[in-house]
């Protein structure tokens, strides 16, 4: 079955500190990938998806994720992390464009500290 | 635009009562989801529809009930609750097959 794995559970970088979240899908063809974002007592909120094409994908919030299929990764990046990025990154996979049934990750939960 | 609103925002069952968890949204979305999330997971899909009359099942069905009468609302129906569906239940929407649209949720605990 196609799974997601979080590496980190939890990760804690400076404000102003370069942030790397890592992601790993089971093997198998192409997946498309995307990250959420969850605020403290929120419900997520897409930052970004690959589809194909362009292996480094922009999102919203400054954050840019690259697809690497020889190591079976779409890690998220952000070059400058602001106090407000402080909240709960979940990366998601599905098989089929346009399939509704996504597998989720089990989290990274991000602590930003001045 | 309220987005996508759920309602409540906090509920205690006791063991065997049912509930109505209420989702909506005024976004004229077609595709609608509800997922469950519990402590240090990730989301689990429950329902989801794709377009007012049809409805399917999701990862983890068992336990739950959905319908689908209008574009704009997805309600999530528990009967007989039990303390496995103790979780934060997530609504959620899109044009297409792919949540973009999120509620701020709702915690219910059973005991």
């Amino acid at each position: 079955a196609q799974s997601v794995t979080q590496p980190d559970i939890h990760i804690t970088v400076s404000e102003g500190a370069s942030l790397e979240l890592r992601c790993n899908y089971s093997y198998g063809a192409t997946p498309y990938l995307f990250w959420y974002v969850q605020s403290p007592g929120q419900g997520l909120q897409l930052l970004l998806k690959y589809f194909s094409g362009d292996t480094l994908v922009q999102g919203i919030k400054g954050f840019e994720a690259e697809f690497k299929r020889s190591q079976s990764s779409f890690n998220l990046r952000k070059p400058s992390v602001h106090w407000s990025d402080a909240a709960g990154y979940f990366c998601a996979r599905t098989m089929t464009f346009g399939n509704e049934k996504l597998t989720f990750g089990t989290g990274t939960r991000l602590t930003i500290i001045p | 635009n309220a987005g996508v609103t759920q309602t409540p925002k906090f509920r205690i069952l006791k063991i065997g009562q049912s509930m109505t968890l209420q989702c909506t949204q005024d976004m004229n979305h077609n595709y609608m989801y509800w997922y469950r999330q519990d402590p240090g997971m990730g989301l689990k899909l429950i329902y989801y529809s794709v377009g007012a009359g049809i409805t399917d099942k999701g990862e983890v069905p068992n336990g739950y009930n959905v319908s689908r009468s209008t574009t704009e609302d997805f309600p999530l129906r528990l009967e007989l609750a039990a303390p496995s569906q103790t979780s934060v239940y997530f609504c959620a929407s899109s044009y297409g097959g792919t949540p973009d649209t999120f509620g701020s949720g709702t915690r219910l605990t059973v005991v």
